[in-house]
């Protein structure tokens, strides 16, 4: 049971590319989220999703989309990064009560 | 909006002493709250959750409780050891499916 993973740990961008961010679960939950953690902000809600073919906005969602295909995983995805999406990102799910993260993965955009 | 506070934001003692962690938060209307813990370079790990209706929960050395109407929570670690230090942080879940996460208080425990 690997729980929650996310691909990739570490990535270095230009301002302008874009990339896709990668989250699977392992635990069946019906509830995924993604985050972006800056030094003394805390976590920042991007984009979030409830079930299989939803999602929804967060608290920070400009500049990103998601996608939820499948049940088990939830892509984060930027289309042309700025230097301001430099941040750590999380990833998490969630059962009716509990919510669980992902490693995190280090995107900085130069 | 809710809003979740955290005082202090680092805090540092010596080995053996209890730790007390403060969460503060604007709205009482919540489902939950939970607390985790956050290890340098490493993602959330969840120590504690407390239900609306619930005053307390236990993990052996944790203690966390919970006053819904001054929008406060505590989280205690009895006896601290230096493998405690971390960033500990709190999130408040309302009546739906999103948390509001405070910025954290990291810990520092010195042998």
């Amino acid at each position: 049971n690997a729980g929650v993973t996310q691909t990739p740990k570490f990535r270095v961008l230009k301002t302008g590319q874009s990339m896709t961010l990668l989250c699977a679960q392992d635990m069946n939950h019906e509830y995924m989220y993604w985050y972006r953690q800056d030094p003394g902000m805390g976590l920042r809600l991007i984009h979030y999703s409830v079930g299989e073919g939803t999602t929804a906005k967060g608290e920070v969602p400009d500049g990103y989309n998601v996608s939820r295909l499948k049940k088990q995983n939830f892509l984060l995805g930027l289309e042309s990064a700025a230097p301001s999406q430099t941040s750590v990102y999380f990833c998490a799910s969630m059962t009716g009560n509990e919510q669980f993260f992902g490693p995190g993965t280090r995107l900085t955009v130069l | 909006k809710q809003e979740v506070t955290q005082i202090p934001a680092a805090l540092s003692v010596p080995e053996g002493e209890n730790l007390v962690l403060n969460c503060s938060f604007t709205d009482s209307a919540i489902y939950n709250l939970q607390w985790f813990r956050q290890d340098p370079g490493k993602g959330l790990t969840s120590l504690l959750l407390i239900q609306s209706s619930q005053r307390e929960q236990t993990s052996g050395r944790l203690n966390a409780s919970l006053d819904k109407s001054s929008g406060r929570s505590t989280l205690y670690i009895a006896a601290s050891q230096p493998g405690d230090s971390a960033t500990y942080l709190c999130a408040v879940r309302p009546n739906d499916y999103k948390l509001s996460f405070g910025a954290g208080t990291t810990v520092t425990v010195r042998a």
